[in-house]
């Protein structure tokens, strides 16, 4: 168990449609990056937040959205369902400290989207 | 876009040590090399990172090359659950957003 929780696991949603999914970092983590993971592109980041503030996007869709709320806990919003939007999306956390030292990120178990 | 090479699939028998390379020439003096594997669709998992000197810890070794180059994850003797996909990466410490960039890994299957 990373620590790092996500929900849903699974989510079964219709072309056109919203979504949230919802990440709870480690106790203490500070950033929240998000990942998509589909059959035919692999794990591709698409954002990172660290304290509430956007630090780096990836190749994260107009369509999709992300924020980080106080208590730090990470949504990432998925609008205009496409059928190619069908994936895998990890969440993960790391703590960071001024000086980088090899802190490691550490990924949730994800949540499955199938866009129907 | 990743900046390490590595081979697409390799295979072990269990009990005898996996040595998985990484080929990572273009590396900077800022880059960490790390190390992380994803069994069948869960999240990836780390197992260990090194800068220039070779390390080790409870699941493996990480062998670095003297002019960083390259490198080797050694699982000292493999079991079947250690059949995953292994992805090797560099990290720039200098990158504000530490994030991960993924290749496309290596799968390892390890065999009874």
């Amino acid at each position: 168990d990373s620590g790092v929780t996500q929900t849903p696991k699974h989510l079964i949603t219709a072309t056109g449609q919203r979504v949230t999914l919802r990440c709870s970092p480690r106790s203490g983590d500070l950033s929240v990056y998000w990942y998509q993971q589909s059959l035919d592109q692999g794990l591709q980041f698409l954002i990172q937040y660290y304290n509430g503030e956007e630090r780096a996007k990836g190749n994260i869709l107009e369509r999709f959205s992300a924020q980080q709320f106080p208590d730090l806990h990470s949504e990432l919003n998925l609008s205009s369902l496409e059928l190619g939007d069908s994936a895998l999306y990890f969440c993960a956390s790391s703590v960071e400290a001024r000086g980088f030292s090899g802190n490691t990120i550490y990924f949730g178990e994800g949540s499955w989207l199938t866009v129907v | 876009d990743a900046k390490t090479t590595q081979p697409p699939s390799m295979d072990c028998a269990e009990g005898r040590a996996a040595n998985l390379p990484c080929n990572h020439s273009t590396i900077s003096g800022n880059e960490y090399v790390y190390w992380y594997r994803q069994i069948h669709s869960q999240g990836p998992q780390y197992i260990i990172h090194g800068l220039k000197n070779n390390e080790t810890n409870e699941m493996a070794s990480l062998i670095i090359t003297e002019d960083r180059k390259s490198s080797t994850l050694i699982l000292p003797h493999a079991t079947l659950r250690d059949t995953a996909v292994y992805y090797c990466i560099v990290r720039d410490r200098m990158d504000s957003s530490y994030k991960l960039i993924f290749g496309s890994g290596t799968r390892l299957l390890v065999r009874p």
